[in-house]
């Protein structure tokens, strides 16, 4: 079983329209990241979590809003899809132990907004 | 501002043509150099990690270096299954505290047979 998992895997919507992808992580770890990548643009952070009450802005988090509901769980909604935010999301975990870090994504989800 | 940028954008070898990639970083206090592996369609893996200069670091074809200024993953003898897209990513210490992950824009390998 994989250890990131993403729902759902492809996505289509309308402009308008609120939308959530969910993550969730068997490793354990605390930490949970919410990346978008566009091409040409590289991986952009959007979100990101270090504990279910810690929640914090990454460099493009405008339009955005997500919930961590367990340790488990990370949440990222669109609460009015816009077509720029056509892209692939992906997830990612991470634990940090002796002051080193390494994030591990989940497979992704492919979301295109009409 | 903080920068990671990797050369070539795509390189197109003959399986067991060896070669390098590079990923060149710019940044303020470099805490960790990351790799990864990304197959069409799917998430990033990981492959590895360096934090000093000198640093190496091998996984069957592929073998990480790093130095001051930039990282290289040298693929000795590849293979058709090692046509992928490979992300540098960089940590640095004023991010430390985030675990914001600063990537470049990936140089896509295809290997012909």
């Amino acid at each position: 079983d994989a250890d990131v998992t993403q729902t759902p895997r492809n996505r289509i919507t309308k402009t308008g329209k609120r939308i959530m992808l969910e993550c969730s992580q068997t490793k354990g770890h605390d930490r949970m990241y919410w990346y978008r990548q566009d091409p040409g643009l590289g991986l952009r952070l959007i979100y990101y979590s270090f504990d279910v009450k810690d929640i914090n802005k990454g460099e493009i988090s405008d339009g955005y809003s997500v919930s961590r509901q367990a340790q488990a769980k990370f949440s990222l909604s669109l609460e009015s899809a816009i077509p720029n935010q056509t892209a692939l999301y992906f997830c990612a975990t991470s634990d940090l132990y002796r002051g080193r870090e390494t994030q591990y994504f989940g497979p992704g989800t492919r979301l295109l907004v009409l | 501002e903080d920068q990671v940028t990797q050369s070539p954008e795509a390189l197109r070898l003959q399986e067991g043509e060896s070669s390098s990639l590079n990923c060149s970083y710019t940044v303020s206090g470099l805490r960790g150099l990351f790799w990864y592996r990304q197959d069409p369609g799917k998430g990033p893996e990981f492959l590895f990690t360096l934090y000093s200069a000198g640093e190496e670091k091998e996984k069957e074809r592929l073998k990480a270096t790093l130095t001051k200024k930039e990282s290289f993953l040298h693929i000795t003898a590849p293979k058709p299954e090692d046509s992928a897209t490979y992300l540098c990513a960089a940590t640095t210490h004023g991010s430390s505290n985030t675990g914001k992950l600063i990537f470049g824009q990936g140089t896509t390998l295809q290997v012909k047979p």
